[in-house]
């Protein structure tokens, strides 16, 4: 079946400090990719998307691109802020027979910046 | 454009009780999908409606189930609850036939079996 590997947490990092979190995936079709990021107490808001390998998806300084070779969407940021401290979420999503199947998420990685 | 509203916001309840949890979708987006997440288990699928009709349906027992309205907003149903049950209950929208099918969350209900 479909699944997302994520980096395990938590991670800490200083303000201004460079941001990967990896991300990689098995599937069984050809999926699109997605990062969403959740606040404290808050749902899933998402942060960026790839539908096709080669595709960069970016937003709010974070990047990521989709990888088909070695299967991967890592998450990067140059620059990270105290205000980035969240869970950040991988998760992918097929279309199969014209219609598309549930998305399916890695298990989160915790954010910590300090300032 | 409003994003997906989910009420309530919180739950207590206790066990063998049954609850009901609402959510509308963004404006002009048909799917709905439901999702539980919980410290141990992460994110899990529940299932997804689309045009009234269940689309897709996760690994979850008979308990769960839900429905949705013609005007696409969608309800889920958990009877006989279980501590297990406690959890956040996201609701997700989306627009088939735009593309990548981006699911946009609302903020969840969070449930708490007692």
């Amino acid at each position: 079946g479909d699944s997302v590997t994520q980096m395990e947490g938590p991670v800490t990092l200083s303000e201004e400090a460079f941001l990967t979190i990896n991300c990689t995936y098995t599937a069984t079709g050809y999926p699109s990719l997605f990062w969403y990021v959740q606040y404290p107490g808050e749902g899933l808001q998402l942060l960026l998307k790839a539908t096709k390998a080669d595709d960069k998806g970016s937003n709010k300084g974070f990047e990521a691109t989709y990888r088909k070779e070695t299967t991967s969407f890592h998450l990067e940021k140059g620059s990270v802020q105290v205000s980035d401290s969240a869970v950040y979420f991988c998760a992918l999503r097929i279309i199969s027979s014209g219609s598309a199947r549930q998305l399916t998420f890695g298990s989160g990685t915790q954010l910590t910046v300090l300032p | 454009k409003a994003g997906v509203t989910q009420t309530p916001r919180y739950l207590i309840k206790t066990r063998g009780q049954q609850v009901t949890l609402s959510c509308s979708p963004i404006s002009g987006h048909r799917s709905v999908s439901w999702y539980q997440q919980t410290p141990g288990q992460g994110l899990q699928f529940l299932f997804e409606y689309f045009s009234e009709t269940q689309r897709n349906k996760g690994n979850f027992p008979g308990r769960f189930s839900g429905r949705q309205f013609s005007n696409s907003r969608s309800e889920m149903n958990v009877s006989t609850l279980e501590l297990g049950d406690s959890a956040l209950y996201l609701c997700a929208s989306s627009a088939p036939g735009q593309g990548i099918e981006t699911q946009y969350f609302g903020p969840g209900t969070r449930l708490l079996v007692l």
